[in-house]
């Protein structure tokens, strides 16, 4: 049973560049959350998809969006990119049709903008 | 709002030696309670979790975690560490099924020989 999956591993970019990050879900999974950890702090809350549907967005400009597939797979979109966006992004999946509270992380996306 | 609390940014323990990592949370209700584990450069693992019933929970490679509604604390604790259980640990809350969950700034853990 494979896990949360999370591409690309590392990603440079430049700043003013728009990236995509990708996330496939566990299986059996509904619910993808993204989250960025900056060097040295916890991670934040970014948004949460559900149904293809955003369900909850936390404290993140509109530079930030996703979007979730018909597989229940997601992409991270951030648009604009500053020297503050680089961080690792996490993303998480959990099954919320089952009633299930506890969140399953991928290994993370490592953004650099330079 | 939610918040998490970990008071300590490092700590260094003796393999062998007991370990309890602090968590204070902040929230209204009843909240879902969870500790994960991050090894340098990788993702986050699910050690336990805490939702209703007992407040001592089990969890994996031989940790516990015990929720104290008076204190609004869920520290984690492990008996005997191991040099492997260098790593740092994340307390987060969640305020439901699937919610989004919030983070401590985390605790750093050094085992020495």
């Amino acid at each position: 049973d494979a896990g949360v999956t999370q591409s690309p591993t590392h990603l440079i970019k430049t700043r003013g560049q728009q990236v995509t990050l990708r996330c496939s879900p566990k299986s059996g999974h509904d619910t993808v959350s993204w989250y960025q950890q900056a060097l040295g702090q916890g991670p934040q809350f970014i948004f949460q998809y559900y149904e293809e549907e955003e369900r909850q967005r936390g404290n993140f400009p509109d530079r930030f969006s996703g979007h979730q597939f018909p597989n229940y797979s997601s992409e991270l979109n951030v648009n604009a990119l500053l020297l503050g966006d680089s961080a690792l992004y996490l993303c998480a999946s959990s099954w919320t049709s089952g009633g299930a509270a506890e969140q399953f992380f991928g290994p993370g996306t490592r953004l650099t903008v330079l | 709002a939610q918040s998490v609390t970990q008071p300590d940014i490092h700590i260094t323990v003796s393999e062998g030696a007991s370990l309890e990592l602090r968590c204070n949370y902040s929230y209204g209700a009843t909240p879902y309670l969870f500790w994960y584990v991050q090894s340098p450069g990788q993702g986050l693992q699910l050690l336990l979790k805490y939702f209703s019933g007992d407040t001592l929970v089990q969890g994996i490679k031989g940790f516990e975690a015990e929720f104290k509604r008076s204190q609004s604390s869920f520290n984690l604790r492990k008996p005997s560490v191991h040099w492997s259980d260098a790593a740092e640990y994340f307390c987060a809350v969640g305020a439901e099924y699937g919610n989004k969950l919030v983070f401590g700034a985390g605790t750093i853990l050094r085992v020495k020989s």
